[in-house]
């Protein structure tokens, strides 16, 4: 099952904007992790954040995690147009062996 | 890193028929698993591929209808079987090891059941 949902479902913004989503989970965790789904293909892995971690940045990317509220947020800062598609944020249910449970996705558009 | 290899990547079917996805990744994994996700939806985990012995499959999903084979650390397969236009679905493979920060996906497989 889910693990639990995503805001928004679909966001659209113009090239140079930043992009925001947000992820909430039900179970405790011991890291969070987010992906990016190009046109309905293959995931590729973004970034991980630790339960012990409250952010965590890679280039443009910002993740912020709230385990008190059982939240996480992706920011997109300065977007691009090739930063158009589907962002899951995602849980481990297996302890280390990445067995995944995703959240619903946001579909992001940015328009040059 | 790993590299997968699921073929095929598209398939148009007829109900009643099967199909057998196959994922083969370029170095040998621990843990090898199928997702399914329906159009315009997030995934869900079909079934870990356990090598040498039978599947777990997660709630929702049995063996009859999504029969996996994992022979080896390198090779898995997932067939739909009698399948239904309700199956149609993109079906991924995703890899990963104890300890990795992150799963490796194949391009998945795109399914059309008319």
């Amino acid at each position: 099952s889910q693990q639990g949902e995503e805001d928004p479902q679909a966001l659209s913004i113009q090239e140079g904007e930043n992009a925001t989503m947000n992820c909430s989970y039900k179970t405790s965790i011991n890291n969070l992790q987010w992906y990016r789904q190009n046109s309905g293909r293959g995931l590729v892995h973004l970034i991980l954040i630790r339960s012990n971690e409250r952010e965590k940045h890679s280039g443009r990317l910002r993740v912020t995690l709230d385990t008190s509220k059982k939240s996480s947020s992706l920011l997109i800062t300065a977007s691009r147009a090739a930063d158009t598609a589907s962002y899951f944020c995602a849980t481990d249910a297996s302890g280390g062996y990445n067995k995944l449970i995703f959240g619903a996705g946001t579909r992001l558009a940015v328009h040059p | 890193s790993a590299v997968i290899s699921q073929k095929p990547s598209r398939d148009i079917c007829q109900r009643g028929t099967s199909l057998t996805i196959q994922c083969q990744v370029d170095s040998q994994v621990t843990m090898m698993f199928w997702y399914r996700q329906q159009p315009g939806q997030s995934l869900t985990l079909i079934a870990t591929a356990n090598q040498g012995s039978e599947a777990t499959y997660e709630s929702g999903f049995v063996i009859d209808k999504f029969p996996i084979s994992r022979p080896n650390l390198t090779f898995s397969t997932l067939t739909v079987s009698n399948m239904s236009p309700e199956d149609s679905s993109i079906y991924l493979c995703s890899v990963s090891d104890r300890g990795r920060t992150e799963a490796f996906f194949g391009q998945g497989t795109r399914l059309t059941v008319v």
